[in-house]
């Protein structure tokens, strides 16, 4: 079965600062890979995926992620971030292809800080 | 296109006292349906999931139950609440593709 490390489970980071968010995942399979984003008392939005062809994937608010089969890690990145990205990100695998059988990892707080 | 609701968006219950969390989705058939729960800074806990009618497969031994009584409807619901169940609920649907998208949650407190 899949398992999903989120090492740290609270990163500040001033504001306009670069920022990467650690993902690590364990899987005997090919695997489906993605970010969350949660706001306080808000539903988990997604954020990204990497389903399959450029390791590399992108969201429109500037946010990042490579895959890295090798390091079986799928890191989030940012280069400049604002206080509106103040949230809970969560990394998630899965390694179905309908979304069943997905494993959440525990959770990063990110905190930009003015 | 599609949406999901949840109801009520906070709750406050007695313990011993009974639950109803309704979720339902607009714009699709068919959906698979999940029930989470997350505890206060802990991460995403399964607790139910449905892929059809009257279908439910439970991920965790509780005093919750989950029904589906109807395509898109998924109901949590338990007999006598604990203060352990307090938390944020979440459903999620999933399409048949390969991501699962969230309700805006249900925040139940049980004191």
């Amino acid at each position: 079965a899949q398992s999903v490390t989120q090492l740290d489970s609270q990163v500040p980071v001033f504001e306009e600062a670069p920022v990467e968010l650690r993902c690590n995942y364990s899987s005997s399979v090919s695997v489906y890979l993605f970010w969350y984003v949660q706001y306080p008392n808000q539903g988990l939005q997604l954020l990204l995926k990497y389903l399959s062809g450029s390791t590399l994937v992108e969201s429109i608010n500037g946010f990042e992620a490579e895959f890295n089969k090798s390091q079986t890690s799928f890191h989030l990145r940012k280069p400049s971030v604002h206080i509106s990205d103040t949230a809970e990100y969560f990394c998630a695998v899965s390694e179905d292809n309908y979304g069943q059988n997905f494993v959440f990892g525990p959770g990063t707080r990110l905190s930009v800080l003015p | 296109s599609q949406t999901i609701h949840q109801w009520p968006a906070t709750l406050v219950q007695p313990v011993g006292s009974p639950l109803s969390l309704e979720c339902t989705v607009e714009g699709t058939s068919n959906p698979n349906l999940y029930w989470y729960r997350q505890a206060a800074g802990r991460g995403l806990q399964l607790l139910f999931y449905s892929v059809g009618i009257g279908q439910i497969s439970s991920e965790v031994p509780q005093n919750l139950s989950a029904s589906r009584p109807q395509d898109r409807q998924f109901i949590l619901s338990s007999k006598k609440l604990l203060l352990s169940d307090s938390g944020f609920y979440l459903c999620a649907w999933n399409p048949g593709r390969r991501e699962q998208f969230f309700g805006p949650g249900t925040r139940l407190t049980v004191l």
